[in-house]
């Protein structure tokens, strides 16, 4: 089993739906975050979470440290938000572990 | 806006040749990271330094691999020799410490033939 686990892996939904995109890790974190790549391949860092909540624009990120558990919304989504999402999780060994990534498709 | 730059962009080689990738962190980060990604394994963590020090290359085969930063300006990652199962995408990324975003290069595309 992975220890960081993504749901669901591929996702495809209409302009506008609100997005959930969920991930579970099984080791002990000091911070999980939410990395956004393009079809181009280009990687962007979108948030950093230790606890709580996080919010940029249409993009929220929460987590739930008691329950090893992290989600991504995006509200009302666009088709420029059509990218994979990771989720990676920094182990307390300090060792960088990533989930397979969630492939969202926004269709216009 | 100031940005994480790999060089080369691609790289096609025969099996065997040795394979330099590098990488040039944002000014003022002190942490650099060096990642692969395949379609079948995703993104893997192969080093990280922090003030130029490796803190972890346990994700990197010691044999062929080396990471290197010979200065605060620029990182390194070399194969040698270089093997087909090599051929990923290598990403370089940055930050300015513990609990700051990472900012990512645009990769290298290796082509091991």
């Amino acid at each position: 089993k992975n220890e960081v686990e993504q749901s669901p892996q591929n996702l495809t939904a209409q302009e506008g739906e609100f997005i959930t995109i969920n991930c579970s890790y099984s080791v002990g974190i000091s911070a999980l975050h939410w990395l956004q790549q393009h079809p181009g391949g280009g990687i962007v860092s979108l948030f950093m979470l230790s606890s709580g909540k996080k919010k940029h624009g249409r993009l929220i990120a929460t987590i739930n440290i008691q329950e090893k558990h992290s989600s991504l919304h995006i509200t009302a989504s666009h088709p420029r938000d059509s990218a994979v999402y990771i989720c990676a999780v920094r182990s307390g060994s300090d060792k960088i572990i990533f989930g397979k990534g969630t492939r969202l498709h926004i269709l216009p | 806006d100031a940005r994480v730059t790999q060089t080369p962009r691609h790289k096609v080689t025969e099996m065997g040749q040795e394979v330099t990738m590098r990488c040039q962190p944002i000014l003022g980060h002190n942490t650099v990271f060096w990642y692969r990604q395949t379609m079948m394994q995703g993104l893997e963590l192969l080093a990280y330094f922090r003030n130029r020090a490796p803190l972890d290359d346990s994700g990197m085969p010691k044999d062929r691999f080396s990471a290197e930063m010979p200065d605060a300006t620029l990182a390194t990652l070399k194969i040698q020799p270089s093997e087909p199962r090599d051929s990923a995408v290598y990403f370089c990324a940055s930050m300015t410490g513990l609990g700051q975003p990472q900012h990512f290069g645009d990769g290298t595309r290796l082509s091991i033939l």
